[in-house]
């Protein structure tokens, strides 16, 4: 079945540390998204790609950066300069990054600081 | 900028009650409107996507309209069931030089009790 795949599910990171959340597609989208959530408020965008090779600074990407080196691909780093990055984070995508094509999600990391 | 508001935040009903739930959006100008569904711990499902020059949509016990020019969605859940119970979230989408830009209300947690 084509979707989404997130991991880890979990993830804990140690002051200091950046660390990786893994997003993969299968469903041959151009476009990629990743969202954080807080409790109490909605997503909000950090950065999103329409092709391979370039993507764009979202609402909230500082603290975060991300690659997009193949199509099905869309690793976000969470470096140590995000001051407080316990939170849920969700990857979706989309046909294309033009038009209104409607949004896939997957099942979301949730990274909490120790 | 656009900003996405749902009320209300909480609801709780008894089985088998026909709800409706809230969105409305500041900038009229979308491209579409999605609502989703968020359970517990998990990502977003899909359930009506709206294009901005439709009314409304249909799927099953769900029923979404769209008033462009008030700024209004609503959700309509006829017959809720137990299962029901979840986060419902809306999202406008407007289009940007940028590409797509989905921006998401904070969501109406529903309870369905026996």
């Amino acid at each position: 079945d084509g979707g989404i795949t997130q991991s880890p599910k979990y993830l804990f990171r140690k002051e200091g540390q950046n660390v990786t959340l893994s997003c993969e597609q299968n469903l041959n989208h151009d476009a990629m998204y990743w969202y954080r959530q807080d409790p109490g408020q909605g997503l909000r965008l950090i950065y999103y790609s329409q092709i391979v090779n370039d993507f764009q600074k979202g609402d909230i990407a500082e603290g975060y950066s991300v690659s997009r080196e193949k199509k099905e691909s869309f690793p976000l780093t969470v470096t140590s300069a995000q001051k407080n990055p316990t939170a849920f984070y969700l990857c979706a995508s989309s046909i294309s990054g033009q038009g209104g094509y409607g949004y896939t999600f997957g099942s979301g990391t949730r990274l909490t600081v120790v | 900028k656009q900003e996405v508001t749902q009320i209300p935040a909480a609801l709780s009903v008894p089985e088998g009650e026909n709800l409706v739930l809230n969105c409305s959006f500041t900038d009229s100008a979308i491209y579409n409107l999605q609502w989703f569904r968020q359970d517990p711990g998990k990502g977003l499902t899909s359930l009506l996507l709206i294009q901005s020059s439709q009314r409304e949509q249909t799927s099953g016990r769900l029923n979404a309209s769209l008033d462009k020019s008030s700024g209004r969605s609503t959700l309509y859940i006829a017959a809720s069931q137990p299962g029901d119970s979840a986060t419902y979230l809306c999202a406008a989408m407007i289009l940007t030089g940028g590409g797509n830009k989905l921006t998401f209300g904070t969501g109406t947690q529903l309870k369905v009790e026996l």
